[in-house]
């Protein structure tokens, strides 16, 4: 049974920095496919970003790009988000999930969420 | 970035009820569309992939169909544990996105 379990949400100041955890058990994040989406409140989910099987690959969406990294710790099975230079607009709740197969084609099993709220 | 459009926003059905909600896409996106169930605080569980896939251990009352632009997902009789809010997503063009959402009410 997959388990996902972020943690590393909370207040930041716009223009601060954050790290978000995923620690995952019942997977093995070096051969999976493994994303960050986020759901403001009162809306839908929106996909982040992703990283991809044994190589690695990174995906991000482009609202984020340049400002966010996804990384893995392999030796801990844990997922990373790496957020920098936050906006208002990254307020939200962010969850880790993963994906059957070898794309991030759909999300089969996420995480309870973390809430990042970004004010000053 | 490829719009989904879900109607209704919101509706309410009695016990029972067939509940039937409405995707559409901005683009062709053949079959790739899966079908999403989320209830308060917590996160969103995958019921339905490509268009039509059941996911492993979802009620067979639950049916999603379509292709192209245009998809359905079907409550065939409506449990009281079935009210949550209703997402769909698509993966033909990235990034993967989501529709905003059908919030289903017991009336």
């Amino acid at each position: 049974d997959v388990q996902l379990l972020e943690s590393g949400g909370g207040l930041v100041q716009p223009g601060g920095s954050l790290r978000l955890s995923c620690v995952a058990s019942g997977v093995t994040l070096r051969s999976s496919v493994m994303s960050w989406l986020r759901q403001a409140p009162g809306k839908g989910p929106e996909w982040v970003s992703a990283i991809v099987g044994s190589g690695g690959a990174t995906y991000y969406r482009g609202s984020v790009k340049g400002r966010f990294t996804i990384s893995r710790d392999i030796s801990k099975n844990t997922l990373y988000l790496e957020m920098n230079n936050v906006r208002a607009d990254d307020t939200a709740v962010y969850y880790c999930a993963k994906s059957p197969g070898t794309w991030y084609n759909y999300f089969d099993s996420w995480g309870q969420g973390t809430l990042v709220s970004v004010s000053s | 970035d490829i719009q989904m459009t879900q109607s209704p926003a919101s509706l309410s059905a009695s016990v029972g009820d067939r509940v039937t909600i409405t995707c559409q896409a901005s683009h062709d996106i053949n079959k790739f569309l899966n079908w999403y169930q989320q209830k308060p605080g917590k996160a969103p569980k995958l019921l339905i992939h490509d268009a039509s896939n059941l996911e492993t251990g979802v009620p067979s009352r639950f049916s999603g169909s379509g292709s192209g632009t245009t998809f359905t997902f079907t409550i065939s009789s409506l449990q009281p544990e079935d009210i949550a809010t209703y997402y769909c997503q698509q993966y033909d063009n990235l990034p993967p996105t989501f529709g905003q959402g059908a919030k289903l009410e017991i009336k």
